[in-house]
């Protein structure tokens, strides 16, 4: 079946534009995450979703990242007034979820690679 | 929260031999550690995963040891394959917690396999 897909693949923004990235999670996913990885880093968790609930947002660097998961499938990062700084991948991740206790493997999307000039 | 150190960053090594790579964590809490190999312009992809309750997993060429008294868990690969040539991430979470089984990951080793 089909994997988590993410859209754009490529995204180059000038300095304090404002940028939307998508991601399609697997089909009946509960749980949805979002990553930033940096050049030659591991991946930073972001934020997370259940079904349209984000009820972890604590790794967002600024109020400048915003997320949201209106119908508990397809979900938006919002970044507003890009900087050099937001320069990295961003990763969407997906997995069943959902029940409390049990951690489900994540499925990894290819991620957006954001480049800021 | 969650601190996960990885090493080597990078290991280089001849078709046939073995690779292994180390991490440790530092929340006691911890009890579900996955295995990611990313290759150049994709997602990662998990390879293998332990949980707290288990000493030892392994999946043909691939095994991984936790030893949760040391904080620490390795991946071993046997009879390397120029196709294992990748980013290998450890990572970890405590599932069931107010973590939400979010990953906190090491920072990456670049395993090139030669031919």
């Amino acid at each position: 079946g089909a994997g988590v897909s993410q859209s754009p693949r490529y995204k180059v923004a000038k300095r304090g534009q404002d940028v939307a990235l998508r991601c399609d999670p697997i089909s009946g996913h509960v749980s949805l995450f979002w990553y930033q990885q940096a050049l030659g880093q591991g991946p930073e968790f972001l934020t997370y979703f259940q079904n349209e609930a984000q009820l972890d947002k604590s790794g967002l660097p600024s109020d400048r990242f915003f997320a949201e998961r209106p119908e508990g499938s397809v979900s938006t990062l919002k970044i507003q007034r890009t900087q050099q700084e937001d320069s990295a991948v961003y990763l969407c991740a997906s997995s069943l979820g959902g029940l409390a206790g049990v951690q489900e493997t994540q499925y990894f999307g290819p991620g957006t690679r954001l480049l800021v000039l | 929260g969650e601190n996960v150190e990885q090493h080597p960053s990078t290991l280089s090594v001849q078709e046939g031999d073995s690779a292994v790579i180390k991490c440790t964590y530092s929340d006691s809490a911890s009890n579900y550690f996955p295995w990611y190999k990313q290759e150049l312009g994709k997602g990662p992809q998990l390879i293998i995963d332990i949980r707290s309750n288990v000493g030892e997993k392994k999946d043909q060429r691939i095994a991984v040891t936790l030893n949760k008294t040391a904080k620490h868990f390795s991946l071993h690969i046997t009879e390397t394959q120029p196709e294992d040539s990748a980013v290998y991430f450890c990572a970890a979470t405590n599932a069931g917690g107010t973590s939400y089984g979010k990953l906190t990951f090491g920072q990456g080793t670049i395993l090139t396999v030669h031919p």
